[in-house]
């Protein structure tokens, strides 16, 4: 098993879709992160969980909705997305103890296209 | 306004030369510096850190140099090799206990066989 698996890889949806990201991470770590890369632009964080408390969440819009329902497993539920959504969607883990981060593994991301 | 930059899109070495990759940031509240690697199809993996209260670590063909007055890091590749090729992330954190990563937009190398 890798370290932090995505599912699915590749995603296409309409506009009126729900869809959701799964992520799942098998190296016993307690903190959980949505990153994402759009093309030509610096990874952005989008929301940071803790122990399943979400600790961080940095001005997304309403339409991306997380859910961490274990410290191994992150979602990330779409609805009405808009087509410039469209982007590699990056989750990652990290032991944080304290407020003391360790450096952050990523799994291979899910792209996502919104038509 | 980006925190970190990586001004220089994409480089090209000839395999066994050296690779430098640059990076600056503004926010002086910086502290601890990191570097990702990313493969097509692939997650960043982390590659090499440094903190503040050193100007210089080596990890095998990788060293990273930070200039603190500058607000300047460099990744130092020798010898670069094939397999080296890939967009290389250089991230900052206020404080290394810090999970919020600041990237810049990465810099694709390409090591000429």
């Amino acid at each position: 098993e890798t370290g932090v698996t995505q599912t699915p890889r590749h995603l296409v949806m309409g506009m009126t879709n729900k869809k959701s990201l799964k992520c799942e991470q098998h190296l016993g770590h307690n903190a959980m992160y949505w990153y994402k890369q759009s093309a030509k632009k610096p990874l952005e964080l989008m929301f940071v969980y803790n122990f399943k408390e979400q600790t961080e969440n940095n001005s997304v819009p309403s339409r991306f909705s997380p859910e961490c329902p274990n410290s191994s497993h992150l979602f990330l539920h779409l609805h009405t997305l808009q087509p410039e959504d469209s982007a590699l969607y990056l989750c990652a883990s990290s032991h944080l103890s304290g407020g003391v981060a360790g450096e952050l593994f990523f799994g291979e991301g899910s792209r996502l296209t919104v038509l | 306004d980006q925190q970190v930059k990586q001004n220089s899109p994409s480089l090209s070495v000839q395999e066994g030369r050296i690779s430098i990759l640059n990076c600056d940031y503004t926010n002086s509240m910086f502290d601890y510096f990191l570097w990702y690697k990313k493969y097509p199809a692939e997650g960043p993996t982390f590659l090499i850190s440094i903190s503040s209260i050193k100007d210089k670590n080596e990890d095998g063909r990788f060293t990273v140099f930070l200039n603190k007055s500058a607000k300047h890091l460099s990744l130092h590749i020798v010898p670069s090799q094939p397999g080296d090729s890939a967009v290389y992330f250089c991230a900052a954190s206020a404080g290394a206990g810090s999970y919020q990563l600041t990237f810049g937009k990465g810099t694709k190398l390409s090591v000429i066989p």
